[in-house]
């Protein structure tokens, strides 16, 4: 099966600083990539659409200055969280879908990020 | 905007028993697709079973299967035998089915703990 990789697993910084988070599709090209975010316990919050090549589309009441989206190739999409703030802390998840599919997505193991 | 509501934010059962887990919600639109996914501990999310709008016949996958009432926008989630490795959050999901065959992001609902005793 498709399998979508992220990196890192883990990530611990100071309140500040930038940080950011790869997502790759590994056996399969991937013109849409969709960042999610989950608090603890909670559901997953769809932050952003980015296709391969043009500008990411922010849902609502995401700052798309501070979580910029970049999707610079058909394997690679990337979310940088910057000057992270403790609010910040929570489980980033990424999922790609294969340009043969019109439905299915495919979803990395996500990335704790905690900011001290 | 769509939204999606899962109204049991837990559920236990024992081994073997069947369950089943309630979704429903709320779109202006008459084509899209519905999912169920699994959220084990890992926090891996896994597509459990998905269903169509366009098509009346309910989606099945071994152990699982739906029940998809389009008028009423309901979607729950018969799990049959269940097993202790069923012990997960459950998320039912909602995504649009753009004009040209392109898809949405997903819109989740709150999801259901389901414990599976031994």
């Amino acid at each position: 099966g498709a399998v979508v990789s992220q990196h890192p697993s883990r990530v611990i910084c100071k309140s500040g600083t930038s940080v950011k988070i790869e997502c790759r599709s590994l056996d399969f090209q991937a013109t849409t990539m969709f960042w999610y975010r989950q608090f603890p316990k909670q559901s997953l919050m769809l932050m952003a659409t980015s296709n391969e090549g043009s500008k990411a589309t922010y849902e609502q009441g995401v700052e798309k200055d501070k979580f910029l989206i970049n999707h610079a190739s058909l394997t690679l999409s990337t979310l940088t969280v910057t000057s992270a703030h403790p609010e910040d802390s929570s489980f980033y998840i990424c999922s790609a879908r294969d340009w043969t599919s019109s439905y299915e997505q495919f979803f990395g193991p996500g990335t704790r990020l905690t900011v001290l | 905007a769509q939204t999606v509501t899962q109204s049991q934010p837990e559920m236990s059962v024992q081994e073997a028993e069947t369950v089943t887990l309630s979704c429903t919600y709320d779109t202006s639109e008459n084509n899209y697709y519905l999912f169920w996914y699994k959220q084990p501990p890992s926090r891996q999310m896994i597509l459990v079973i998905r269903q169509e709008a366009y098509k009346q016949q309910n989606a099945t996958e071994n152990r699982f299967s739906v029940n998809f009432q389009k008028a009423a926008k309901s979607f729950s989630l018969k799990i049959s035998d269940s097993q202790l490795g069923d012990t997960a959050m459950y998320f039912c999901a909602f995504m649009s089915r753009l004009g040209g065959g392109g898809a949405d992001g997903l819109t989740f609902g709150k999801g259901t703990h389901l414990i599976i005793q031994p």
